[in-house]
C-alpha cells in the first residue's frame, strides 16, 4: 500500500464554521506534511510532523490547528477561515528518517470558504 | 532557505526528448534534488532524485551540474502522458529540528505536442 489518502475531497465551509481534514497513510511513514497549493502555484509547506510531534510551523496563522493523533493519521482542524485560505490543501509522508527517502503525497482536499 | 528556479512553461513534440533546466546556486552540501510532477486535480508525484551523481530511473534522467548549483531533468521520449507541471525541489536540513523540508519551486508546465 503506497497511497496517502486525504477526506474529503472537497470541502466549502463557512467563515464561522469549524471543520477538519483528514490524512491517512499505512506505509509505516513517521514524517507528515501539510502544504497548501493556491491555483496555478507550488504547494507551500505549512506543518512537518515527525514521530508523531510537531517538527516544522511555517509561521501558519491559528486557525489552522495540525494535530498528529497516531503515525498513521494527520489532521487540520479548521476554524474561523477566511475566503483567501480556499486552496488544495495536500498531505504528505516520508520515511522521516533516511537520507534517500521521497515524498508521497495524496490527492488534496480543494477547500472553498465562503 | 535554499530557492530554485524554473522556465515557467517550456514545450516538447512528441517523442522526442526534453530536458527540464532547474537553477538552484545557494543549494547547501547536504541539500538533495527532487523533481516531481503534478497533473491537474493530483497530488505532486514523485519523478527521480540526486545528490551529486547523475541518476536515471524507468521514468527520467538526473543531470547534476558539477558545481551543483544548476539540474536539469530528462524525459528520454515525451508522450502526451508527460504533459504536467514538473517541479524542481531541494530536500533541506531544518536544523532546529532535525527534520527534513521540502521546498517546491515554481515549476514548469510542459507542453506535449502530438
Amino acid at each position: 500500500d503506497t497511497e496517502v489518502t486525504q477526506t474529503p475531497k472537497h470541502l466549502v465551509m463557512g467563515m464561522t464554521n469549524k471543520k477538519s481534514l483528514k490524512c491517512e497513510q499505512h506505509m509505516g511513514h513517521r514524517a507528515m506534511y501539510w502544504y497548501k497549493q493556491k491555483a496555478k502555484k507550488p504547494p507551500e509547506l505549512m506543518f512537518v510532523y515527525s514521530y508523531e510531534k510537531l517538527s516544522i510551523n511555517e509561521s501558519v496563522p491559528s486557525r489552522f490547528s495540525p494535530e498528529c493523533p497516531n503515525s498513521s493519521l494527520l489532521n487540520l482542524h479548521l476554524h474561523a477561515l477566511q475566503p483567501e485560505d480556499s486552496a488544495l490543501y495536500l498531505c504528505a509522508s516520508s520515511q522521516g528518517d533516511s537520507l534517500n527517502e521521497k515524498l508521497f503525497f495524496g490527492s488534496g482536499t480543494q477547500l472553498s470558504v465562503l | 532557505d535554499a530557492k530554485t528556479t524554473q522556465p515557467n512553461s517550456m514545450e516538447s513534440n512528441e517523442e522526442e526528448p526534453v530536458h527540464l533546466p532547474c537553477n538552484h546556486s545557494t543549494i547547501s552540501g547536504t541539500d538533495y534534488i527532487h523533481w516531481y510532477r503534478q497533473l491537474p486535480s493530483q497530488g505532486p508525484e514523485y519523478v527521480i532524485h540526486g545528490l551529486t551523481s547523475n541518476v536515471n530511473n524507468r521514468m527520467a534522467s538526473l543531470a547534476i551540474a558539477e558545481d551543483r548549483k544548476s539540474s536539469t531533468l530528462i524525459l528520454h521520449r515525451a508522450t502526451l502522458r508527460d504533459a504536467a507541471v514538473y517541479y524542481c525541489i531541494l530536500r533541506v536540513l531544518y536544523t532546529t529540528s532535525g527534520t527534513y523540508k521540502y521546498i517546491f519551486g515554481t515549476g514548469t508546465r510542459l507542453k506535449v505536442l502530438a
